[in-house]
């Protein structure tokens, strides 16, 4: 059983439009992230989400738009894609407020 | 705010031989630490954890990390390596606010 779920591992889409990744956990965590990996590797936070509320909210542009409808899934919507937001992102949860686990991987390449 | 140093980019190693990553942080307090893998093209898998106790912690796949508070790090170790240990290694702070900062991370080559 995976542990951190995500979908679609590859997306592939052109600029402009309008996607979503979504992530499932069945660990039983009441927190929730998102992260992007850029193509030097770095891993930055953009939100966390703890039972269903929204508790960090990085600088990340108002395009991207989190949503958790149970404490089991945050989805990651972005509209109007640009090249730069190419990258792997990665969804993770937590048990606490410290350790988290991560899921696969959502490779999305703007064309 | 806390900053993670991984002072290495790159490290290669010959199959069968030890492993040493480096990791250092600065934060006031005892951080929560951790070490993550990531083997191309996967997610990150936890390797290990550090939050009190016995400064030398054990972990997955036969690696361990020590916690120095006197020099603020937290270096990864294993004593023979495996051609599958080749990877990206993350070293990740976390002082209990949902937040973990991560170094940039060394990529481990595996000689045969």
């Amino acid at each position: 059983d995976t542990a951190v779920s995500q979908t679609p591992k590859y997306l592939v889409t052109q600029m402009g439009n309008d996607k979503s990744i979504k992530c499932e956990q069945n660990l039983g965590h009441d927190t929730m992230y998102w992260y992007k990996q850029d193509s030097k590797k770095f891993l930055k936070i953009m939100f966390s989400y703890n039972n269903k509320e929204l508790i960090i909210n990085e600088t990340v542009p108002n395009r991207f738009s989190p949503k958790s409808p149970d404490k089991a899934h945050l989805n990651l919507h972005i509209n109007s894609l640009e090249l730069g937001d190419s990258a792997v992102y990665f969804c993770a949860s937590s048990p606490n407020s410290y350790e988290q686990y991560f899921g696969p991987g959502t490779r999305l390449t703007v064309t | 705010a806390q900053s993670v140093t991984q002072p290495d980019i790159h490290i290669t190693v010959s199959e069968g031989a030890s492993l040493e990553l480096r990791c250092n942080y600065s934060y006031g307090a005892t951080p929560y630490l951790f070490w993550y893998v990531q083997s191309p093209g996967q997610g990150l898998q936890l390797l290990l954890k550090y939050f009190s106790g016995d400064t030398l912690v054990q972990g997955i796949k036969g690696f361990e990390a020590e916690f120095k508070r006197s020099q603020s790090s937290f270096n990864l170790r294993k004593p023979s390596v495996h051609w599958s240990d080749a990877a990206e290694y993350f070293c990740a702070v976390g002082r209990g606010d949902y937040k973990l900062s991560f170094g940039a991370g060394t990529t481990v080559t595996v000689r045969a």
